[in-house]
């Protein structure tokens, strides 16, 4: 059964860090891309980065280019998401996802909370 | 980039059948047939219902159903039932800044 599982997340302050990872499972981690979703409160879903398989592209949402870094180990089949130089405006639940356009495996999603 | 445009709220009787509409420009939904629909219940990670325009994953009702007409892509769900109340989400392709843009968010209502 194909599955992923992310970790870490939590409260942070304004112009702090944080790295998201996910878990992939059940599935060839190697022959998908990856992506980062998020949704902010009572918001709506926006993409923030897209990584392919060999990691020679990487796409990010303007906002966060710059500041958030999109990665991948296929050797552990784990996706990261490097945040940098937070902002208010970042808090949201953060979801990878299987796909570059659309994703059809979705993990369970973890809360940025970034706020001083 | 501004989201592509989703009326905020839809409603049906159960068995009725309703559509979502999902506007965007020639930057996207007008240019490509990568336009894909998620449903998401509260408090859970979307689900994934159309893909490429009009495409089921498996797994996937065939009451759910997409189309496209210029600009504007279209989700369907005949013979509306209860679990079928939940946000509804598109998505689709871009050459703008921002490469994928999803839709405002449609609440769908059983009545």
């Amino acid at each position: 059964e194909e599955q992923l599982v992310e970790s870490g997340g939590g409260l942070v302050p304004p112009g702090g860090s944080l790295r998201l990872s996910c878990a992939a499972s059940g599935f060839t981690f190697t022959s998908h891309w990856m992506s980062w979703l998020r949704q902010a409160p009572e918001k709506g879903l926006e993409w923030v980065a897209t990584i392919k398989q060999d990691e020679r592209e990487k796409y990010y949402l303007d906002s966060v280019k710059g500041r958030f870094t999109i990665s991948r180990d296929n050797a552990k089949n784990l996706l990261y998401l490097q945040m940098n130089s937070l902002r208010v405006e970042d808090t949201a639940v953060y979801y990878c996802a299987r796909g570059a356009g659309w994703y059809n495996y979705w993990g369970q999603g973890r809360l940025v909370t970034v706020s001083s | 980039q501004s989201a592509l445009t989703q009326p905020a709220s839809v409603s049906g009787s159960p068995g009725q059948s309703i559509t979502i509409s999902c506007t965007g420009s020639s930057s996207d939904i007008g240019s490509y047939n990568y336009v894909s629909w998620y449903q998401q219940h509260p408090g859970k990670a979307p689900k994934l219902l159309i893909y490429d325009v009009n495409n089921r994953p498996s797994g996937i009702s065939n009451r759910f159903s997409g189309s496209k007409s210029g600009n504007t892509a279209s989700l369907t769900i005949s013979g509306l039932q209860a679990e079928d109340g939940a946000d509804y989400y598109c998505n689709s392709y871009s050459t703008s800044s921002t490469r994928y843009v999803f839709g405002t968010g449609t609440q769908v209502t059983v009545l």
